[in-house]
C-alpha cells in the first residue's frame, strides 16, 4: 500500500505570497496518476493539478504541480483569499488509491 | 451539464442498514469509474473504493473490504454505497467522484455534493 505524506501540515502564507506544498509517495508511482484537489468546508473537493502537472478545466493559472517519481509539489504563485483551504495529493497508480493526509494553507 | 448528485443526509442508530445514492448524469455513466470517499469528522479524506459501472467491476481499500459494499444500476445510471450493520464509527462524509482519463493522465473531476450520516444511539 502507497503512502502519501504531505508537508507541512498547515502552512500560514499572507494573500500575495507563494505557496509551495509538498507530496511524497512512499514508493515510486507514474506522475500520469498523481492529482491534486482543493477542499473547503462545506463544499466538494475540486480536481485542482492532474497528470502530477496538467490544470483542470477552469483552473487559474497561478496553480501548477511538478514533479516525478516520489516527490512532488503544488505552487501557489500569488495567493487569493478564496486560495485559503485544505489541499490533497492523491495516488491513483496502484490500489488501494490513497490520499494525503492534506495541508492547511491558512491566511496569516 | 456533467454531474454527481447524491442522496441526502442520513441519522441512523447502530446496527441499522443503509444504502446512499450517487447518480450521474450528462454523460456516459457506464465508460468512467466511480470512486467513493470518506472523511470522517475534522478529518482527511480516504479512499474507500471504486466501481466501474460498465460490468461493476469493484475494487475496496482495505479498511473498507467487507464494511460496506459498493454496487451500481445501470439503468438509473445511480451508484450505491451501502452498509449492512452501522457503528458509530461510520459517521462521516461520503462523496462520490468520476474517475477520468486525459490521455495516459488520470484524475478525480466531478464530485457528488456529499452524503452526511450520522450513526448515534
Amino acid at each position: 500500500e502507497i503512502v502519501m505524506t504531505q508537508s507541512p501540515a498547515t502552512l500560514s502564507l499572507s494573500p500575495g505570497e507563494r505557496a509551495t506544498l509538498s507530496c511524497r509517495a512512499s514508493q515510486s508511482i507514474s506522475g500520469t496518476h498523481l492529482s491534486w484537489y482543493q477542499h473547503k468546508p462545506g463544499q466538494a473537493p475540486r480536481l485542482l493539478i492532474y497528470g502530477a502537472s496538467t490544470r483542470a478545466t477552469g483552473i487559474p493559472a497561478r496553480f501548477s504541480g511538478s514533479g516525478s517519481g516520489t516527490d512532488f509539489t503544488l505552487t501557489i504563485s500569488s495567493l487569493q483569499p478564496e486560495d485559503f483551504a485544505v489541499y490533497f495529493c492523491q495516488q491513483d497508480s496502484y490500489l488501494p488509491y490513497s490520499f494525503g493526509q492534506g495541508t492547511k494553507l491558512e491566511i496569516k | 451539464e456533467v454531474q454527481l448528485v447524491q442522496s441526502g443526509a442520513e441519522v441512523k442508530k447502530p446496527g441499522e442498514s443503509l444504502k446512499i445514492s450517487c447518480k450521474g448524469s450528462g454523460y456516459s455513466f457506464t465508460t468512467y469509474w466511480i470512486g467513493w470517499v470518506r472523511q470522517m469528522p475534522g478529518k482527511g479524506l480516504e479512499w474507500m473504493g471504486i466501481v466501474y459501472p460498465g460490468d461493476s467491476d469493484t475494487r475496496y481499500g482495505p479498511s473498507f473490504q467487507g464494511q460496506v459494499t459498493l454496487s451500481v444500476d445501470k439503468s438509473s445510471s445511480t451508484a450505491y454505497l451501502q452498509w449492512s450493520s452501522l457503528k458509530a464509527s461510520d459517521t462521516a462524509t461520503y462523496y462520490c467522484a468520476r474517475r477520468s482519463r486525459w490521455g495516459g493522465d488520470f484524475g478525480m473531476d466531478v464530485w457528488g455534493q456529499g452524503t452526511t450520516v450520522t450513526v448515534s444511539s
